[in-house]
């Protein structure tokens, strides 16, 4: 069965660092998707940027980019020069070619510190 | 365009009370259809979704029922609300294609007392 886990529950950054938010996933499909969401304290689900399996580059998206690694299968999200507005849940989805749903990872609660 | 609506915004029932929760999309065809539960500071659970009018698939839940009466339209229903129930229910849309994203409505709030 396919399955995602990002391992950090918390991180606390500093502003104007570049974070990097873990993303794992176990499939055996050879083709899928993968993508990063924001959620603030509002509660909306905010899409940030999407990866597929076959794409020869990272996706980059603004301060926003995906460490893509196939081998390992990892989806790091990194943002680069961190602002307190980027303080939220992210999460990472994942989604096989196979099946029309969407499966999201526990999530990451970032805090930027000024 | 496109849109999704949902409402309402937040909701507090007692147990045992019936529940439905609406959610319509604008600007689009033949959506995909979802719907999540969001425990407080967890993740996105997936209850509900479908691809069609009529066809619903269901991941989880004993006591809750979707229903796709129309091609935009999608309804979550409960018969009697358990203290479980309690959570933020977000309702998504996502084009038919292999990899396109999900998109979400701003959530409800539910209480159930």
């Amino acid at each position: 069965a396919q399955k995602i886990t990002q391992t950090q529950p918390g991180m606390f950054v500093q502003e104007k660092e570049a974070v990097t938010l873990d993303c794992t996933y176990d499939t055996s499909d050879p083709s899928y998707g993968l993508f990063w969401y924001k959620q603030p304290s509002s509660g909306e689900m905010i899409f940030l940027i999407y990866q597929g399996s076959y794409d020869q580059q990272n996706a980059t998206e603004g301060r926003y980019s995906l460490n893509f690694q196939k081998a390992r299968k990892s989806a790091n999200l990194v943002i680069s020069a961190s602002q307190l507005g980027d303080s939220a849940m992210y999460f990472c989805a994942f989604v096989p070619s196979s099946a029309s749903k969407i499966i999201f990872g526990s999530g990451t609660r970032l805090s930027i510190r000024p | 365009s496109q849109t999704i609506h949902q409402w309402p915004a937040t909701l507090v029932q007692p147990v045992g009370s019936p529940l439905s929760l609406e959610c319509t999309v604008e600007g689009t065809s033949n959506p995909n259809l979802y719907w999540y539960r969001q425990a407080a500071g967890r993740g996105l659970q997936l209850l509900f979704y479908s691809v069609g009018i009529g066809q619903i698939s269901s991941e989880v839940p004993q006591n809750l029922s979707a229903s796709r009466p129309q091609d935009r339209q999608f309804i979550l229903s409960s018969k009697k609300l358990l203290l479980s129930d309690s959570g933020f229910y977000l309702c998504a849309w996502r084009e038919g294609q292999k990899y396109s994203p999900l998109h979400f409505g701003n959530g409800t709030r539910l209480t159930v007392t």
